[in-house]
């Protein structure tokens, strides 16, 4: 079941720059997207959605992208800080939470 | 901030042996879910619950799974006979329900079989 892809397992980014998470999807029956990040030994935490007939979505430093044509969505975080290094989560949602297999991120000082 | 919790953090079972795994939704969420993550591996839907029933549930949820809303706070999931591939984390989750997409986690279960 490949619903949702994230094809990068890890990403390093200097603080104050933008990181750019991807995530890649095949069901077309999702209504909404959403990130979730997780810290070791903590469960996911939920940081931002898009609904399936928007194209953006912005909440704070943190902006969700949807390209519906490409079954793409990205998350930007601009300026990466060191606390935003976690695993981030791509999921889709029609009746249930299908979520992609995390990238983890680095942000380093 | 209300948050959802899980005990214990840490259950070391033998196989063959039933195990409980409990959560404490937040005090006004209407829908809850378990989660559970091999190691390595996704996050993977078990199964969702609201109004007391089943609303929605994975292949993976099978006759050895079993759910229980037991009182007003406790969601309980319980594996009859524990095999060691059901070895991982497993999260509860809880929403309102008007946005149901936005989930609540704890902070799981550490599961293992042995």
């Amino acid at each position: 079941d490949q619903q949702v892809k994230q094809n990068s397992p890890s990403l390093s980014v200097q603080e104050g720059r933008i990181s750019i998470l991807n995530c890649d999807y095949t069901n077309s029956m999702f209504d909404y997207f959403l990130w979730y990040k997780k810290y070791p030994a903590e469960g996911p935490t939920f940081l931002i959605s898009i609904s399936s007939i928007k194209d953006k979505n912005e909440d704070g430093r943190f902006t969700v992208f949807l390209n519906k044509s490409a079954k793409h969505l990205s998350l930007h975080i601009v300026p990466s800080q060191p606390g935003d290094s976690a695993v981030y989560f791509c999921a889709g949602y029609g009746n249930k939470l299908v979520f992609g297999a995390g990238t983890i991120l680095r942000v380093k000082s | 901030e209300p948050e959802v919790t899980q005990t214990p953090s840490h259950q070391v079972t033998q196989m063959g042996q039933e195990v409980i795994l409990r959560c404490v939704p937040i005090s006004n969420h209407l829908y809850f879910y378990w989660y559970r993550q091999i190691l390595g591996q996704k996050v993977e839907f078990l199964v969702s619950f609201y109004n007391n029933e089943i609303s929605e549930k994975s292949e993976i949820f099978d006759d050895q799974f079993s759910v229980e809303r037991p009182d007003g706070s406790n969601f309980t999931l319980k594996i009859r006979s524990t095999k060691l591939e059901d070895s991982a984390m497993y999260f509860c989750a809880s929403t309102q329900g008007v946005f149901s997409y936005e989930q609540y986690f704890g902070p799981g279960t550490r599961l293992t079989v042995t």
